[in-house]
């Protein structure tokens, strides 16, 4: 079974803000997905990445899969950003059923 | 990009009653579909994968007999919980996964069993 920890679990911050979550998993993956929970409960998928960095908009994923650390950074955070935050590593080429962290409540405040 | 959608988005049932769940992708073929479940303040975790044609392979812990996953077409997969109870009362979240490896997630489904 794969450990997955995420850091911090609450982040405050000022709008403008350059957030960075980290995630840690025990199990070796092969690709690592990063999710948004809204408040009502709805999921999207921001990022799948199997190894270096990606990037879409403000948002940019890194992966090491060698140290088992994923991290997602934030750039000039918006109070739209404000969301949990959830990484959920993939042991089967991305395709299987997803572990999940317990997710980073990020609030940006105005 | 690919849109997944779930009906109902939220349902309230009385215990011992059967509640069904559907779960289509509205713009791909979905060869896979995974149902998650979440109980409040926790994570994800995943239930069953379902592949179209195909039974259902169960996680350990979740019982087939009455969380019944029926995946008929490429586009729909459904999940129906049997005689539920109120520890039952979860939100359910499905996600599709076609030709890509990209999961697409549906916007859920709240389930309060009274």
């Amino acid at each position: 079974k794969n450990e997955v920890e995420q850091s911090p679990q609450n982040l405050t911050a000022q709008e403008g803000e350059f957030i960075t979550i980290n995630c840690s998993y025990s199990v070796g993956i092969s690709a690592l997905h990063w999710l948004q929970q809204h408040p009502g409960g709805g999921i999207v998928s921001l990022f799948m990445l199997s190894s270096g960095k990606k990037k879409h908009g403000r948002l940019i994923a890194t992966i090491n899969i060698q140290e088992k650390h994923s991290s997602l950074h934030i750039t000039a955070s918006h109070p739209r950003d404000s969301a949990v935050y959830i990484c959920a590593p993939s042991s089967g080429g991305g395709a299987d059923g997803l572990t999940f962290g317990k997710g980073t409540h990020l609030i940006i405040q105005p | 990009g690919a849109v997944v959608s779930q009906h109902p988005s939220w349902v309230i049932c009385k215990s011992g009653t059967s509640v069904k769940i559907e779960c289509r992708s509205l713009d791909f073929q979905a060869t896979t579909m995974f149902w998650y479940r979440q109980f409040p303040k926790q994570s994800l975790m995943l239930m069953a994968t379902s592949n179209e044609g195909s039974k259902a392979t169960y996680e350990q812990g979740v019982e087939k007999d009455k969380f019944l996953i029926n995946h008929a077409s490429l586009t729909l997969s459904t999940l129906t919980v049997t005689s539920a109870h109120p520890e039952d009362s979860s939100f359910y979240i499905c996600s599709a996964r076609g030709y890509s490896d990209t999961q697409y997630f549906g916007p859920g489904t709240r389930l309060t069993v009274l």
